[in-house]
């Protein structure tokens, strides 16, 4: 199994610009999530999904859309970068039923500049 | 709101116990975890314990928890050089394990 994996590692995008960072597991996990990093902040959940069709917003979802039409694929997209998203992105997976999940899984990440 | 602290840095000699601390809001955590992140990587979890368990062992590894004053901590034994990294404890939001709250995290630098 590959994991979770994402693409691509490093982007600079310029303020206005509009990219999808993208995330897919092989494990046939229900649940997938985007965290973003910031110093001194932790991680904090933008989006998360409990399965492919349904998606729903974290704790900072302004600024990003996600969608889930497939259970391996959960991309994040950006529809007009601001420097405040200049982050470093986690995508992540686990086991899930209903609210209840298990471990999550954690890909390498991307970071994002946006200048 | 939920909100979960740490310290931010922690520095130890080699072979000497670590304990990193964190304190948490949520009284309605389920559960509470640690989780590693070494230099470029993503986190790894290192271990969890139920929020009705006061103590909870794991070879190299013992997490504490007092709920009543929402205090954990993760004590790590012979502490290692490839122990270096950052540290965060994480709760779970309004009880649902798929949403977790994160703390800041701590670096923990161990010197040889």
């Amino acid at each position: 199994n590959a994991g979770v994996t994402q693409t691509p590692k490093f982007q600079v995008l310029k303020t206005g610009q509009s990219m999808t960072l993208q995330c897919a597991q092989d494990m046939n996990h229900e649940y997938m999530s985007w965290y973003r990093q910031d110093p001194g902040m932790g991680l904090r959940l933008i989006h998360y999904s409990v399965g492919a069709g349904i998606t729903d917003q974290g704790e900072v979802p302004n600024g990003y859309n996600v969608s889930r039409s497939t259970t391996e694929d959960f991309p994040l997209r950006l529809l007009s970068a601001a420097p405040s998203q200049t982050s470093v992105y986690f995508c992540a997976s686990s086991y899930s039923v209903g609210r209840w999940s298990y471990e999550q899984y954690f890909g390498p990440g991307t970071r994002l500049t946006v200048t | 709101g939920e909100d979960v602290e740490q310290s931010l840095f922690l520095s130890v000699r080699e072979g000497d116990s670590s304990v990193i601390n964190c304190t948490y809001t949520d009284s309605s955590s389920t559960y509470l975890y640690w989780y590693k992140q070494e230099p470029g990587a993503g986190l790894q979890l290192l271990t969890y314990i139920f929020s009705n368990m006061d103590m909870k062992q794991d070879q190299r590894l013992t997490v504490l928890l007092n709920k009543k004053d929402k205090h954990l901590s993760l004590r790590i034994a012979d502490t290692q050089t490839g122990d270096s990294a950052i540290y965060f404890c994480a709760e779970t939001h309004g009880g649902a394990t798929n949403k977790l709250i994160f703390g800041t995290g701590t670096l923990l630098a161990v010197q040889p």
